[in-house]
């Protein structure tokens, strides 16, 4: 069975520090898979995505992540956090030619100054 | 280009009542999606529509019915609104299954 596990569901960093999202994913087939971000009373909004070309892909607002296979994770970094950040990310995971996503249950990030 | 736009942007309703939420996506995506959202539990699928004039159940569709209306258009229709579909609902279009979903800015209902 595939799914998505979003390994923390609170992350506090200090403005100006490196932020890291983890997320690993469980699949028989290929996946496409990607992040998005949420800020308070919005709709999510698309970060990045993995679909199976260079397995490190980068994003909007400087936000990058790496696709291992090996590991099976998908983790989404960022080198330096601004107080804009703070908002909930959710991990995606979908396969081609289907209407099944499935979503993590969100990382709520922090960003103190 | 609005992208995806979703209507009402709140609604409270009481126990028993019925209301339809709209939405529209001018992208021309082919695929169009309804899900709901609770605290804690991420984002869960009510119904699909793959194509215009296909749909299909989703994870959690018991209380609601859709209709895709043209490429543009797909409802979701409470018939008699229940305290547990208090949530926040949201649409999504994606161009085909399996790629990038772009989202509504959402409907937050409450059933009292």
């Amino acid at each position: 069975a595939q799914s998505v596990t979003q390994l923390d569901s609170h992350v506090s960093v200090s403005e100006g520090t490196p932020v890291l999202l983890r997320c690993n994913y469980s699949s028989s087939y290929s996946p496409s898979l990607f992040w998005y971000v949420q800020h308070p009373n919005k709709g999510l909004q698309l970060l990045l995505k993995y679909t199976s070309a260079a397995t490190l892909v980068k994003g909007i607002n400087g936000f990058e992540a790496e696709f291992k296979k090996s590991e099976t994770s998908f983790h989404l970094t960022k080198p330096s956090a601004h107080m804009s950040d703070a908002a909930e990310y959710f991990c995606v995971v979908s396969f081609s030619g289907t209407y099944k996503y499935i979503f993590g249950t969100g990382t709520r990030l922090k960003v103190l100054a | 280009n609005a992208g995806v736009t979703q209507t009402p942007k709140f609604q409270v309703l009481k126990t028993g009542q019925s209301m339809t939420l709209q939405c529209a996506q001018d992208m021309n995506h082919n695929s169009m999606y309804w899900y709901r959202q609770d605290p804690g539990m991420g984002l869960r699928l009510i119904y699909y529509s793959a194509s215009e004039g296909t749909t299909d159940k989703g994870e959690v569709p018991n209380g609601y019915n859709v209709s895709r209306l043209n490429k543009r258009e797909f409802s979701l229709r409470l018939e008699s609104a229940a305290p547990s579909q208090t949530s926040v609902y949201f649409c999504a279009s994606s161009d085909n299954g399996g790629g990038e979903q772009y989202f509504g800015p959402g409907t937050r209902l409450t059933v009292t």
